[in-house]
């Protein structure tokens, strides 16, 4: 079955931390995965797409990166901001047609 | 502005009593998608269409119709609403390699509580 799980379910740092966002799938054929940032009460926006031969994608202090061979990607985000607050998801394109998996989601709380 | 819009934002309905979602991008972009998103879950595809006069169904499309007679709108129909439906509804839409290879640009999101 064609899934993504996504870990933790949430996190709570402080502001100026670094922290890392764990994503593992499922889906074959894989396409491409991407991470969505979605604030609350708003729809996703994407951050980052990684094909198969990528290993890593930045996007300014987002980094994103790519383990094809154990289906495995993570987001790393540096020197967390307030408004990194948001939910994190992890996105995998494949499974065969045009299917698009989404994770549940990491909740992340900034705090001052 | 190039934006996916999504009207009404907030709704209140009661079991049984038919309505209708509207979605409409400016971005003359083929692919249409319609997810629900409930708490614990991922966004789940209900349809999606890859061309006027092209939809097909998502994971989750019970309950649901959806139309699409121009490029620009992606009507979202629930002919029979009960309360298994209430959750934030979001519509996307993609270039013409569709989901697959691009980035899919959200609407805002419509909250639907049916009582």
């Amino acid at each position: 079955k064609n899934q993504v799980e996504q870990s933790p379910q949430s996190l709570i740092i402080l502001e100026g931390k670094n922290c890392t966002l764990q994503c593992n799938y499922t889906v074959s054929p894989f396409s491409n995965l991407r991470w969505y940032k979605q604030d609350t009460g708003r729809g996703p926006v994407s951050l980052t797409i990684m094909t198969f031969s990528e290993n890593t994608k930045s996007n300014g202090r987002y980094t994103a990166t790519l383990d094809a061979d154990t289906k495995q990607s993570s987001l790393h985000i540096t020197a967390s901001q307030l408004s990194d607050s948001a939910s994190y998801i992890c996105v995998v394109s494949g499974g065969g047609g045009f299917k698009t998996i989404f994770g549940a989601g990491t909740r992340l709380f900034v705090k001052a | 502005e190039a934006q996916v819009t999504q009207n009404p934002r907030y709704l209140i309905t009661v079991t049984g009593k038919k309505l209708t979602v509207t979605c409409s991008q400016n971005m003359n972009h083929e692919y249409m998608s319609w997810y629900r998103q409930d708490p614990g879950l991922g966004l789940r595809q209900i349809y999606y269409s890859m061309n006027v006069e092209v939809t097909d169904k998502g994971d989750v499309p019970e309950g649901y119709k959806v139309s699409r007679k121009e490029k620009r709108n992606f009507p979202l129909i629930l002919e029979s609403p009960s309360p298994n439906q209430t959750s934030l509804y979001f519509c996307a839409s993609s270039p013409p390699s569709g989901a697959m290879y691009n980035e899919q640009f959200f609407g805002p999101g419509t909250r639907l509580t049916v009582l």
